[in-house]
């Protein structure tokens, strides 16, 4: 268990809906990052947050959004869905920000969209 | 363009052999390098991390190494069983503005046969 929560495990949801994700990271950790991993494209890294301010983007669609709020957990929030929106997502927290940080991921959500 | 390379999707070695993984990356000079671990349907765990001014970093019967000259990262099970099958995932970390982030390979998938 690496002490990272997300909720809910399994959405299942239709074509131009908006649904939203939710991240606790570890105690104490003040980086949270989202990744999206689906069959064809591995792991990418969507968007970081350090303790409530954006930090760095990666390749985020505009449909996506995220926050992180003063208690630290974040919320990815998708709209407009399409069925390649289907994938895995995954959060992940570190103690800082930086690439010399391990990061701790949570056990995903998987997200369907029909 | 960035680009990260980990050797063929899929390595099966003999129980008891030693499994060397290759990860190699383009177009950037990455400080840092992490390796995960991912079973299916699970987030990936940290495995190992290795500096660039590092050539060679142990853990129980993993070993990384780090060429910065050749652009490479080795990864290697040593006594490997059947519980290290699995996926790894190779991530140099890379600039994106003021923060540096995991770009994550594809993964190489290894099947350790009893």
């Amino acid at each position: 268990d690496s002490g990272v929560t997300q909720t809910p495990k399994h959405l299942i949801t239709a074509t131009g809906q908006r649904v939203t994700l939710r991240c606790s990271p570890r105690s104490g950790d003040l980086s949270v990052y989202w990744y999206q991993q689906s069959l064809d494209q591995g792991l990418q890294f969507l968007i970081q947050y350090y303790n409530g301010e954006e930090r760095a983007k990666g390749n985020i669609l505009e449909r996506f959004s995220a926050q992180q709020f003063p208690d630290l957990h974040s919320e990815l929030n998708l709209s407009s869905l399409e069925l390649g929106d289907s994938a895995l997502y995954f959060c992940a927290s570190s103690v800082e920000s930086g690439g010399w940080y391990e990061q701790y991921f949570g056990p995903g959500t998987r997200l369907t969209v029909t | 363009s960035q680009k990260i390379e980990q050797n063929s999707e899929a390595l099966n070695i003999q129980e008891g052999k030693t499994a060397t993984l290759t990860c190699n990356y383009t177009n950037y000079s990455p400080a840092y390098l992490q390796w995960y671990r991912q079973d299916p349907g699970r987030g990936p765990v940290f495995l190992l991390l290795i500096r660039e001014n590092e050539k060679e970093k142990r853990k129980e019967r993993l070993k990384v190494t780090f060429d910065t000259t050749l652009k490479q990262s080795l990864f290697h099970i040593t006594a490997s069983q059947p519980a290290d099958s699995a996926t790894y995932l190779c991530a140099p970390s890379i600039s994106s503005g003021s923060a540096r982030q995991l770009t994550f390979g594809s993964g190489t998938q290894l099947t350790v046969l009893p």
